[in-house]
């Protein structure tokens, strides 16, 4: 079975410039979840869909970062302008009720460092 | 704030040494769940253990559950140089839907030869 697939896997940028990241969840897996992993830090929770709505998207900061998961199955996460201080790891993770809905699968990360 | 803390921050032992890492956290919870993530790659799901379980075992891991004391602590027994990694735990204190996991800030493993 395929993992959760992301790229990319390093991005660089300057701060004010717009960047996307991409996410693909195992197959048939409903739950998608999008984390930023600052260093030294545990993940943070973004956005959570379910299928192609969303169900929590409570910490997501809304002025500048967007999500959509068209179809209920890719995902793209954007960040538009990109901050200093949003040089993280941003992790996908999916998981499916049919095979335990409480486990999560990560994805390995996009690597971001705003400059 | 994050809902789970571990302690250590920490960790350097040597191979064949057992490891032991606590969590505390702070509201009631589902279930708990440990991570371990190796340099530069994503989590990887180690264990679950319900709020209404006291004690659950994993091959070489053992993790246990005090909801009175909202602690957890897991346990690597017989460690080898690929347990070097940092361990999460993660509280999942959904009421309405499943999922939304709470991360500490993790415990620093190191294993050497």
């Amino acid at each position: 079975e395929a993992g959760v697939a992301q790229s990319p896997r390093y991005k660089i940028i300057e701060k004010r410039q717009s960047v996307a990241f991409w996410c693909n969840p195992i197959s048939g897996h409903a739950t998608l979840y999008w984390y930023q992993q600052i260093l030294g830090q545990g993940p943070k929770l973004l956005i959570q869909f379910q299928n192609n709505g969303v169900v929590d998207d409570s910490q997501l900061p809304k002025d500048r970062f967007s999500a959509e998961r068209l179809k209920g199955v890719d995902s793209t996460l954007k960040i538009q302008p990109a901050k200093l201080e949003d040089s993280a790891v941003y992790l996908c993770a999916s998981s499916s009720p049919l095979t335990g809905s409480e486990t999560q699968y990560f994805g390995p990360g996009t690597r971001l460092l705003v400059l | 704030s994050q809902q789970g803390e571990e302690d250590p921050q920490a960790l350097s032992i040597q191979e064949g040494e057992n490891a032991t890492m606590n969590c505390s956290y702070k509201t009631s919870i589902n279930n708990l769940q440990w991570y371990r993530q190796n340099s530069g790659r994503g989590l990887v799901h180690l264990i679950l253990i319900r709020s209404n379980e006291r004690e659950k075992h994993s091959g070489r891991l053992r993790v246990t559950l005090d909801t009175s004391k909202k602690s957890s602590s897991l346990l690597i027994t017989a460690s080898r140089a690929a347990d070097t990694a940092s361990y999460f735990c993660a509280t999942d204190v959904t009421t309405d839907s499943w999922g939304k996991l709470q991360f500490g800030a993790g415990t620093q493993v190191v294993v050497t030869p």
